[in-house]
C-alpha cells in the first residue's frame, strides 16, 4: 500500500501570500497524483489531477508539480475563499490512497 | 450537469448491515469508474472502493475486504455500497464519487451520506 505523508499538517499564512504544500510517497505514483481541496460541511473538491492538470474551473492561482515521490502544490496568492484542508490522492497502485491532509489557516 | 445523490445512510448496531445508494444523472453511467470514499467525524478522507463500470473490475480498501461490495446496476444509473459485518470504525460520512474521465481522480463528489454504527 502506498503512503502519503503531507507537510505541513498546518500552515498559517495571510491571503496574498505564496503557499506551499508537499505530498510525499512512500513508492513511486509516476504522475498519478491528485489534489482536493474541503471546507467544512463540503464535498472535495478536485483541484489538480496527474500531478500539474488545473480541473475544469480552478483558477490559474493554483499550480501542481512533481513525479515520482515528490509532489507541491502551490497557491500563488492566497484569497480568502483558500483557507481550507487540502488533500493528495494517488491512483498509480491499488489500494487508492489519501495523504491525511493539510490545514491552511488564516494567520 | 454532472449529479449524484447518496441514500441510505442510518444507525445500526455493531455487526449489522445496510446498503448504500447513489443515484447518477448527467452522464452516460457505463462510461466511468465510480468509488465510495469515506470520512470519520473529524478526520481526513479514506478510499474505500471503486468499480469499473464497463469492466465490472472491483477494488477494496483492506479493511472492507470480504464486508463490503460494491456493485452497481446501469439500467438505473445507480452505484451501491453493500455493507455487512459493520463495525464501529466504519462510522462515517460515506461520499460517492465520478472518475474525471475512465480511471481518473474523483472530479465528481455527491453530499455523502452518514453511517452511524453504535450500540
Amino acid at each position: 500500500e502506498i503512503v502519503l505523508t503531507q507537510s505541513p499538517a498546518t500552515l498559517s499564512l495571510s491571503p496574498g501570500e505564496r503557499a506551499t504544500l508537499s505530498c510525499r510517497a512512500s513508492q513511486s505514483v509516476s504522475s498519478y497524483l491528485a489534489w482536493y481541496q474541503q471546507k467544512p460541511g463540503q464535498a472535495p473538491r478536485l483541484l489538480i489531477y496527474d500531478a500539474s492538470n488545473r480541473a475544469t474551473g480552478i483558477p490559474a492561482r493554483f499550480s501542481g508539480s512533481g513525479s515520482g515521490t515528490d509532489f507541491t502544490l502551490t497557491i500563488s496568492s492566497l484569497e480568502p475563499d483558500d483557507f481550507a484542508v487540502y488533500y493528495c490522492q494517488q491512483r498509480g497502485n491499488w489500494p487508492r490512497s489519501f495523504g491525511q491532509g493539510t490545514r491552511l489557516e488564516i494567520k | 450537469e454532472v449529479h449524484l445523490l447518496e441514500s441510505g445512510g442510518g444507525l445500526v448496531q455493531p455487526g449489522g448491515s445496510l446498503r448504500l445508494s447513489c443515484a447518477a444523472s448527467g452522464f452516460t453511467f457505463r462510461d466511468y469508474a465510480m468509488s465510495w470514499v469515506r470520512q470519520a467525524p473529524g478526520k481526513g478522507l479514506e478510499w474505500v472502493s471503486s468499480i469499473g463500470l464497463t469492466s465490472g473490475t472491483t477494488f477494496y480498501t483492506d479493511s472492507v475486504k470480504g464486508r463490503f461490495t460494491i456493485s452497481s446496476d446501469s439500467s438505473k444509473n445507480t452505484l451501491y455500497l453493500q455493507m455487512n459485518s459493520l463495525r464501529a470504525d466504519d462510522t462515517a460520512l460515506y461520499y460517492c464519487a465520478r472518475a474525471l474521465t475512465a480511471w481518473q481522480a474523483p472530479g465528481y463528489w455527491g453530499q455523502g451520506t452518514l453511517v452511524t454504527v453504535s450500540s
